[in-house]
C-alpha cells in the first residue's frame, strides 16, 4: 500500500534554531516528492520538488534531501523565523498512471520567540 | 495572474440541508482536486479530475458527496443532507498536469463549512 509518514507530528523550537523534519514513503514506482508549507487558515504552497536523481535542493533557508534507496526525505530549516510556524506536508507522486498523489499528515512546527 | 479561487469562503448551514462549493482553477490547468481538512488534521483526498477522463471518486466518503467539472474548468462540490461531521475546510487545487514535475498543486483559500 502506498503510504507517506511524517515525523515528528509536532515540533516547538526557539527562533533562530535549526530543525529537521522527516518523511518516509513506500510509494513505488516513484516519480517525485514535494514539500508544501501550509500557514494557518491558508492552502498549502509548494516549497520544493525532488525527483529520483536529486539528492538535495535548497530554497532559501529550506533544504530538502532525498534518499531514493531508503525512501526517505528530510526538510531542514536553518535559522528559523517566527514566520516559519506552519504545517509542513510531504507529498509523494508515483510514476505509473494508476498512482495517486499521496499526502503525508504533516508536521506542525511552532517557532517561539 | 489569478490563482485558484473558491466560494463561498465561509458557509454555515443546518443539518440536513444541501450545500454547493465552487472552485475556479487556474486557467489552462488540466487537473483539479478536492480535499477536506478537519481542524488540526491533514488533507483528506476527495476527488480528482484530469482533462476529459472519468474522475477519480475514490476519496468521496459517502454517496452524499458529488462533484462536477464543467467544460474542463469550474468545479462544484455538492454535499447533500449535510451532517455535523461534514464540518471542515474544503480545499480545491489545480495543477498544470497530473504527473511528473508539472504536478505542483496550487491551492485555493478553501471554504470553511460549518454544519449546525
Amino acid at each position: 500500500k502506498n503510504q507517506v509518514e511524517q515525523s515528528p507530528q509536532s515540533l516547538i523550537i526557539l527562533e533562530g534554531k535549526n530543525c529537521t523534519l522527516q518523511c518516509n514513503y513506500t510509494v513505488s514506482p516513484f516519480s517525485n516528492l514535494r514539500w508544501y508549507k501550509q500557514d494557518t487558515g491558508r492552502g498549502p504552497v509548494s516549497l520544493t520538488i525532488m525527483t529520483f536523481s536529486e539528492n538535495t535542493k535548497s530554497n532559501g533557508r529550506y533544504t530538502a534531501t532525498l534518499d531514493a534507496d531508503t525512501k526517505q526525505s528530510s526538510l531542514h530549516i536553518t535559522a528559523s523565523q517566527l514566520s516559519d510556524s506552519a504545517s509542513y506536508i510531504c507529498v509523494v507522486s508515483g510514476r505509473s498512471s494508476a498512482s495517486k498523489i499521496i499526502f503525508g499528515s504533516g508536521t506542525r512546527l511552532s517557532i517561539r520567540p | 495572474g489569478a490563482g485558484v479561487s473558491q466560494s463561498p469562503s465561509n458557509k454555515v448551514t443546518e443539518k440536513g440541508k444541501d450545500v454547493e462549493l465552487r472552485c475556479d482553477p487556474i486557467s489552462g490547468h488540466t487537473a483539479l482536486y478536492w480535499y477536506r481538512q478537519s481542524l488540526g488534521q491533514g488533507l483528506e483526498f476527495l476527488i480528482y479530475f484530469q482533462g476529459n477522463s472519468a474522475p477519480d471518486k475514490s476519496g468521496l466518503p459517502s454517496d452524499r458527496f458529488s462533484a462536477e467539472r464543467t467544460g474542463g474548468s469550474v468545479s462544484t462540490l455538492t454535499i447533500q443532507r449535510t451532517q455535523q461531521e461534514d464540518s471542515a475546510v474544503y480545499l480545491c487545487a489545480s495543477s498544470l498536469m497530473s504527473g511528473g514535475a508539472g504536478n505542483e498543486q496550487f491551492f485555493g483559500p478553501g471554504t470553511r463549512l460549518t454544519v449546525l
